[in-house]
């Protein structure tokens, strides 16, 4: 597709549910990020793929997140026993390559999700 | 990733330059200065990036100081669809990926 694209756009769920949140990167991009925007702040960094594999995850912030990325493009950012400090909008974004010098990411409009 | 100093919030009157600035003292040889905005309800968008020297592109100018410990950023004529909020970056890019980490940005609001 043209831009990155995120499904659902809104999410909203209850308090130990469990949760996915799919990117469609664009069409060719080898390298997908995804990030945590809480309200007033600046994006938070998740996890980094390199293709298929994850080549940071230390921005996970505990073993209830995890995220696929199966077959180098779309990936799956998948939350276990939700609680509310998990509402947030989250960010996908994708560029060319991983060390990207001469490439601007391009985000998502991301999902609002919103644990109730 | 070196940390940035960004003020907090901006005023510009619409058709003039806005210049935000970005400190970023402890920046190393190897990092480059990159410039990202946020409208409300949109992910981030790219605007600019440069090493050490001045950049331009159709959105906007990146002036970088020659001691590379500050830079600023110029909308030459900011319009009403400019409000958002202006992330400065500086990052180092190597073989095992590029995150940016992203501060609390300016806020620039465009008065009619």
């Amino acid at each position: 597709g043209a831009g990155v694209s995120q499904t659902p756009s809104n999410k909203v769920t209850e308090k130990g549910k469990y949760v996915e949140l799919r990117c469609d990167p664009i069409s060719g991009h080898t390298a997908l990020y995804w990030y945590r925007q809480s309200l007033g702040q600046g994006p938070e960094f998740l996890i980094y793929f390199q293709g298929t594999g994850a080549a940071d995850d230390s921005g996970l912030p505990n073993d209830r997140f995890f995220a696929v990325r199966p077959e180098g493009s779309v990936s799956t950012l998948k939350i276990q026993r939700t609680e509310r400090g998990d509402s947030a909008v989250y960010l996908c974004a994708s560029s060319l390559t991983g060390t990207g010098v001469n490439y601007g990411y391009t985000f998502g409009s991301g999902t609002r999700l919103t644990v109730v | 990733d070196a940390k940035t100093t960004q003020p907090p919030s901006m005023d510009c009157a619409e058709g003039r330059a806005a210049n935000l600035p970005c400190n970023h003292s402890t920046i190393s040889g190897n990092e480059y200065v990159y410039w990202y905005r946020q409208i409300h309800s949109q992910g981030p968008q790219y605007i600019i990036h440069g090493l050490k020297n001045n950049e331009t592109n159709e959105m906007a100018s990146l002036i970088i100081t020659e001691d590379r410990k500050s830079s600023t950023l110029i909308l030459p004529h900011a319009t009403l669809r400019d409000t958002a909020v202006y992330y400065c970056i500086v990052r180092v890019v190597g073989t095992s990926g590029s995150r940016l980490t992203f501060g609390e940005g300016t806020q620039l609001t465009v008065n009619p």
